[in-house]
């Protein structure tokens, strides 16, 4: 296990389309995050999943995002109808929902670029 | 929700100097802090973190200091290495593990 795999690892598209992006994590943990990451700042969290579910969505998350994870291993983060607005770094983050060193890491991201 | 904030955006030192990281927190409720360095087009990568009943954790060429009282978190970088170039971030976890970040302090190493 190398760690947390996301692909593509770019991405332009032309607004109003969709894209989807995948995350693999680190195969022990049970915990997967979304993030959001723009020029100069800080990443925001999108949401998690707990194994299958879902359990919290940002309000940054509006009705043209979607994320999945129906196995309870890789995930899948779908815009649709992009906008300029979404060009961004798309993070994707695992962890152990336990205590102690929760080995929360990050993949390298997909970069989106919409045109 | 409450936030994380760094004081400085950008901070150069000498190679071989020591680099010291600020970052205030806002919520007194938070326990668990952490550390990231992010290089140009790579995700943020752990460096160290501190639950808040320490006031110190010693890593190697890193320690976090803790200060509850002020609200205060700084990242001492002991003799600054060119590899050391990058943003760094402090990031709170809030809730289930959700990790809010600071706006980040770019560290540049001059030769």
């Amino acid at each position: 296990d190398t760690g947390v795999s996301q692909n593509p690892r770019h991405k332009i598209t032309k607004r109003g389309q969709n894209v989807t992006f995948r995350c693999d994590p680190i195969s022990e943990h049970n915990r997967l995050y979304w993030y959001r990451q723009t020029l100069g700042q800080g990443p925001e969290f999108l949401t998690y999943f707990q194994n299958e579910a879902q359990l919290e969505k940002s309000r940054l998350l509006s009705d043209r995002f979607s994320a999945e994870r129906p196995k309870g291993s890789f995930s899948t983060l779908e815009i649709q109808r992009t906008e300029q607005g979404d060009s961004a770094m798309y993070l994707c983050a695992s962890s152990l929902a336990s205590g102690g060193n929760y080995g929360y890491t990050f993949g390298s991201g997909t970069r989106l670029t919409v045109v | 929700g409450e936030s994380v904030g760094l004081h400085l955006p950008t901070l150069s030192v000498q190679e071989g100097d020591n680099s010291i990281i600020n970052c205030a927190y806002s919520n007194s409720a938070s326990d668990y802090f952490i550390w990231y360095k992010q290089e140009s087009g790579k995700g943020p990568q752990f460096i160290i973190d501190i639950r808040s009943n320490m006031d110190k954790r010693q890593g190697q060429r890193v320690t976090v200091l803790l200060n509850k009282t002020v609200k205060h978190l700084s990242l001492q970088i002991a003799a600054t290495q060119p590899g050391d170039s990058a943003v760094y971030f402090c990031a709170e976890i809030q809730g289930a593990q959700k990790l809010v970040f600071g706006q980040g302090t770019r560290l540049t190493i001059n030769p």
